[in-house]
């Protein structure tokens, strides 16, 4: 079965700073996707990036990219320039690729100071 | 669309009472996954659809908890009878089968469930 680990329950980041959360997980799988999610207080899952395994190029959306390092099996999100409005639990997850199923990690708690 | 909507939003029951979740994906999707979020256990998939099929209810945890989706825009996640141990947030999500393969869950927002 796959799993997906988050080894940080929280995380703190000053404003405008860059802060990585990292995920790893565990496939036997050729092909899958990763996901992060962000979820605020207001519980709402957000998708804020997703990867192709197929796909050696780190995705990027605006301030938030990734490290997929397929081989390592690891897929950090990397948020620059940091705002009070990145403040939320960050989710990693994976599914395979002719699946439909999201496993999640356990989720990392990130703060922004201002 | 007004995305997957979610209702009620919080449910305060007793223990031993019959509780009903219910679920509109967005327009169009043809795949429905019921989640449970806990803070001890995560996020859990509870049971998915395919075309309203119920495909695998695996994570279902008990003979308490059925999922029905009697058509296209409209799903339910009964539990009877409801004990404290099920409090949680119930989440719903939708998805479309594309030929990417990199079909993306949509949430809904979530219902919270408290059972004194």
């Amino acid at each position: 079965a796959q799993t997906v680990t988050q080894s940080q329950p929280e995380m703190s980041v000053q404003e405008a700073e860059t802060v990585t959360l990292s995920c790893t997980y565990d496939t036997s799988e050729s092909d899958y996707y990763l996901f992060w999610y962000k979820q605020p207080p207001s519980r709402q899952m957000i998708l804020v990036i997703r990867q192709e395994a197929y796909k050696q190029q780190n995705a990027t959306e605006n301030r938030f990219s990734v490290n997929f390092q397929k081989a390592a099996k690891s897929f950090s999100l990397k948020i620059s320039d940091s705002q009070l409005g990145d403040a939320a639990m960050y989710f990693c997850a994976y599914r395979r690729g002719y699946g439909n199923k999201l496993v999640f990690g356990a989720g990392t708690i990130l703060r922004v100071k201002s | 669309d007004a995305g997957v909507i979610q209702s009620p939003r919080h449910e305060v029951t007793e223990m031993g009472q019959e509780v009903t979740l219910r679920c509109k994906p967005i327009s169009g999707h043809d795949y429905l996954f019921w989640y449970r979020q806990t803070m001890m256990r995560g996020l859990e998939l509870l049971i998915y659809f395919n075309n309203n099929v119920p495909i695998d209810d695996s994570g279902m945890p008990e003979d308490r908890f059925s999922a029905k989706m009697p058509n296209a825009s409209f799903s339910t996640l009964k539990i009877q009878p409801s004990e404290p141990r099920d409090s949680a947030v119930y989440f719903c999500a939708s998805s479309l089968a594309g030929a990417s393969g990199a079909n993306v869950l949509t949430f809904g927002a979530g219902s919270r469930l408290t059972v004194l």
